[in-house]
């Protein structure tokens, strides 16, 4: 059973709309992550986040935006969805200093902006 | 150059084979190693976790780590068709260092 959860699952939408992509997890990790996937693709950091109000950009530039306002809680949203957007969105997590251990990903939210 | 290279495939084999899968890197400091497995439309999951060189068996699915050639590789053996997934192999020099993941190898057991 997964601890960390992703929804939408799946999200069709328009262009210029904004959309958030939600992310929780039940673990009490400190670290999270948001990637990029395309298909047959490798995954690429696009933000992170070390704790509660901290957050960073990864190594992909994004023009999405991030906030950890609760420990359990990462959201990433879109003021401006474009068709460039459309990608699988996946979230992990990991605890302090565990990132050797591995980390725990979500679902992904598959995003097609139209 | 990328940090971590790994052969994308796709490869196919048939079922009961045993499947190779493998990454080189260029990070003499990385120390800790993992394979994930990722089906279709899901995020990946942690499948083995390495740490320095040596190997590690887990059922039907074995972890080899030779870092004096930076060299990893998963072993899956009797494979069977729900193997069938893309692998991906992750490495970090420190504990709290960022993973870095290879690009993925999908593998098709065919029955």
């Amino acid at each position: 059973e997964a601890d960390i959860y992703q929804t939408p699952r799946y999200l069709v939408i328009g262009t210029g709309k904004k959309i958030t992509l939600e992310c929780s997890q039940t673990m009490g990790h400190d670290k999270m992550y948001w990637y990029q996937q395309d298909p047959g693709m490798e995954l690429h950091l696009i933000h992170y986040s070390y704790g509660v109000n901290s957050t960073e950009k990864g190594d992909l530039s994004s023009e999405s935006t991030v906030s950890r306002i609760r420990t359990e809680h990462f959201p990433l949203t879109l003021e401006s969805a474009r068709p460039s957007h459309t990608s699988q969105y996946l979230c992990a997590s990991c605890p302090r200093d565990r990132d050797s251990n591995g980390y725990t990903f979500g679902s992904g939210t598959r995003l097609t902006v139209v | 150059q990328k940090e971590v290279e790994q052969d994308p495939g796709p490869l196919s084999v048939p079922e009961g084979a045993i499947v190779s899968l493998n990454c080189t890197y260029s990070n003499s400091a990385f120390q800790y190693f993992m394979w994930y497995r990722q089906y279709s439309r899901k995020g990946p999951e942690l499948l083995m976790y390495t740490y320095s060189s040596g190997n590690k068996e887990d059922g039907r699915f074995t972890a080899q780590v030779d870092k004096s050639s930076k060299y990893i590789s998963l072993f899956i053996r009797d494979s069977q068709p729900s193997d069938s997934a893309t692998y991906l192999c992750a490495m970090s020099a420190y504990g709290n260092e960022k993973l870095t993941f290879g690009t993925g190898t999908r593998l098709t057991i065919i029955p």
